[in-house]
């Protein structure tokens, strides 16, 4: 059974510029969940897919966006990227049931110069 | 809206001693499901136990225990025999449902010394 994975592993972006970080789920699960961990923080919830739509969003502006593929692969999306948006961004997948967990991937850090 | 507390920024234990972290969560939900999450310095999050609210028995995963007071809004995890390799970043964390969103708190810093 293959985990979350998670690529790339590092990034260094310049303010203003644009990003997108990609996910690909566990093996049979439909549910991919992003989450954004600034330093010493707990993760922040950005949003949810589920069967390729948008299945809940955190408290994060529309630069933020993302895709689920038929395969449920995810990608995460900034635009106009920001000083405060370096941070280690965490995907979960999770087959969509109310007795499942998520499992994590090992995390993108961004870093924005 | 939930909530999730963590008010030990830092904890450290001898080598197979036994430590208690705590956690404490506020939801106006009837249903919900608690977890704590290991984060090693590798980063990743990695699952260390899980409980349902509508379960009255607490938890355990082979050194891992909870114990959930389910009045008091209280979810802490006790380590035994704790081993170098615990040494992490430990996250309580509460969801609405096992594959709903996660709402964490601060997290806890637990240092196992030899």
């Amino acid at each position: 059974e293959t985990g979350v994975t998670q690529s790339p592993t590092h990034l260094i972006k310049t303010r203003g510029q644009q990003v997108t970080l990609r996910c690909s789920s566990q093996s049979g699960h439909n549910t991919v969940s992003w989450y954004q961990q600034a330093l010493g923080q707990g993760p922040q919830f950005i949003f949810q897919y589920y069967r390729e739509e948008e299945n809940g969003r955190g408290n994060f502006p529309p630069r933020f966006s993302g895709l689920q593929f038929p395969n449920y692969s995810s990608e995460l999306n900034v635009n106009a990227l920001e000083l405060d948006d370096s941070a280690l961004y965490l995907c979960a997948s999770s087959f969509a049931t109310s007795t499942d967990t998520q499992y994590f991937g090992p995390g993108t850090r961004l870093t924005v110069l | 809206a939930q909530t999730v507390t963590q008010s030990q920024p830092e904890m450290s234990v001898q080598e197979a001693e036994t430590v208690t972290l705590s956690c404490t969560y506020d939801t106006s939900e009837n249903n919900y499901y608690l977890f704590w999450y290991k984060q090693p310095p590798s980063r990743q999050m990695i699952l260390v136990i899980r409980q349902e609210a509508y379960k009255q028995q607490n938890a355990t995963e082979n050194r891992f225990s909870v114990n959930f007071q389910k009045a008091a809004k209280s979810f802490s995890l006790k380590i035994s025999d704790s081993q170098l390799g615990d040494t992490a970043m430990y996250f309580c964390a509460s969801s609405q449902g096992g594959s709903e969103k996660l709402v964490f708190g601060k997290g806890t810093k637990l240092t196992v010394n030899p």
